[in-house]
């Protein structure tokens, strides 16, 4: 009954390969996201859909496309992987944000890529 | 260009005594900050918040402070305890995105020594 799930926990795989990695979340969320967080532990939005349109896409190369079949999904597909590529990638979700209010966030337990 | 720094990245606190995580922002249009801790192999959960317009937040052993002059922020945790060994995210977010924009900054590990 995990509020975020994301999978797979792990993934190896070469330069040049295509993966995606999935999230579903249990909460009722209007809102989902994806991070990267890289070698130097910072936490980086790269997108977010609210109830499965696209609102945030933070300059993330074209290889990386979100999909979100429903609100309680938001798969990501990477194309053409890269060694730069490596990193955990974490899924979240929040209820809708109203603006300038408190959005927490419910995070997956992340998805280690590595490119080899 | 990093909007939130955690300048530490780790700290070592005996258990008992008092931890101080520090945070600086650059960003003064951010409308709340928020503290989240990661175990090893989880995601980060939410721990405590504080809206821009406050400088305190409490609960229960965690109190965050918020230096608005001095764009700084906080958090103690007292006493400490062996369990609180996580690394803490410290993260802002603002109403130019409509709060769908959260940033965060690198972690701080913190460790408890029994």
């Amino acid at each position: 009954d995990t509020a975020v799930s994301q999978t797979p926990k792990y993934l190896v795989t070469q330069m040049g390969n295509d993966k995606s990695i999935k999230c579903e979340q249990n909460l009722g969320h209007d809102t989902m996201y994806w991070y990267k967080q890289d070698s130097k532990k910072f936490l980086k939005i790269m997108f977010s859909y609210n109830n499965k349109e696209l609102i945030i896409n933070e300059t993330v190369p074209n290889r990386f496309s979100p999909k979100s079949p429903d609100k309680a999904h938001l798969n990501l597909h990477i194309n053409s992987l890269e060694l730069g590529d490596s990193a955990v990638y974490f899924c979240a979700s929040s209820q809708k944000p109203s603006n300038r209010g408190l959005n927490i966030q419910y995070f997956g337990a992340g998805t280690r890529l590595s490119v080899l | 260009d990093q909007q939130v720094k955690q300048n530490s990245p780790s700290l070592s606190v005996q258990e008992g005594r008092i931890s101080i995580l520090n945070c600086d922002y650059t960003n003064s249009m951010f409308d709340y900050f928020l503290w989240y801790k990661k175990y090893p192999a989880e995601g980060p959960t939410f721990l405590i918040s504080i809206s821009s317009i406050k400088d305190k937040n409490e609960d229960g052993r965690f109190t965050v402070f918020l230096n608005k002059s001095a764009k700084h922020l906080s958090l103690h945790i007292v006493p400490s305890q062996p369990g609180d060994s996580a690394v803490y995210f410290c993260a802002a977010s603002s109403g130019d995105g409509g709060g769908f924009k959260t940033i965060f900054g690198a972690g701080t590990r913190l460790f408890v020594k029994a």
